[in-house]
């Protein structure tokens, strides 16, 4: 059965800093790959994903993601964290057969002055 | 613009009543889709429809029912059935059809049971 993890339930950072979120995934064959971003109290907006190509996809809002098949990894990152970068992110997999997504539990970043 | 607009954005409800919430988009695509967001659960699927007069049960549908009578419009109920039904409540849509396709998120309806 299809899995994603998202280890970290919170990070922190200070403004400017870089950021990598992490995001492992259990699937078969090659996965349709997401991240969404969530505001508080809001609906949530695709940053980037990855079908097939090349294995760095880049994003919105500065945001860049790495496939790795090897390591069953989508991690997402960014340079330079700005403090409006503070949310929660979810990564997502997505089956073939159909249009379902299976979300990870999310990862809370918190950005410091 | 287009977009997907669900209301009420909060909703109290006594126990024992039903609740539906609306979800309405005009980006004319084909699928629709029910999650429940629960802290540090990420979201479950409840309901799905690819296609209008159609849908396919998620992986919590007990105490829910939809209804796809328009391409628009994929409402949600929340029956007195749903023992835990406080929560986060996102529509979304999709426009691919046959394969995996970008999720289109509404801002999301809270239920509070009272």
């Amino acid at each position: 059965a299809q899995s994603v993890t998202q280890p970290d339930i919170h990070i922190t950072v200070s403004e400017g800093a870089s950021l990598e979120l992490r995001c492992n995934y259990s699937y078969g064959a090659t996965p349709y790959l997401f991240w969404y971003v969530q505001s508080p109290g809001q609906g949530l907006q695709l940053l980037l994903k990855y079908f097939s190509g090349d294995t760095l996809v880049q994003g919105i809002k500065g945001f860049e993601a790495e496939f790795k098949r090897s390591q069953s990894s989508f991690n997402l990152r960014k340079p330079s964290v700005h403090w409006s970068d503070a949310a929660e992110y979810f990564c997502a997999v997505g089956a073939d057969s159909s249009y379902k997504l299976i979300f990870g539990s999310g990862t809370r970043l918190l950005v410091r002055p | 613009d287009g977009g997907i607009t669900q209301s009420p954005k909060y909703l109290f409800r006594k126990e024992g009543q039903n609740v539906t919430l609306s979800c309405e988009q005009n980006l004319n695509h084909d699928a629709m889709y029910w999650y429940r967001q629960d802290p540090g659960q990420g979201l479950r699927l409840i309901y799905y429809s690819q296609i209008v007069n159609d849908f396919q049960k998620g992986d919590i549908a007990e105490g829910y029912s939809v209804s796809r009578e328009k391409k628009e419009s994929f409402p949600l109920t929340v029956t007195s059935a749903q023992k835990n039904p406080t929560a986060f409540y996102l529509c979304a849509s999709s426009g691919k059809t046959g394969m995996v396709g970008e999720l289109f998120f509404g801002e999301g309806s809270r239920l509070t049971v009272l």
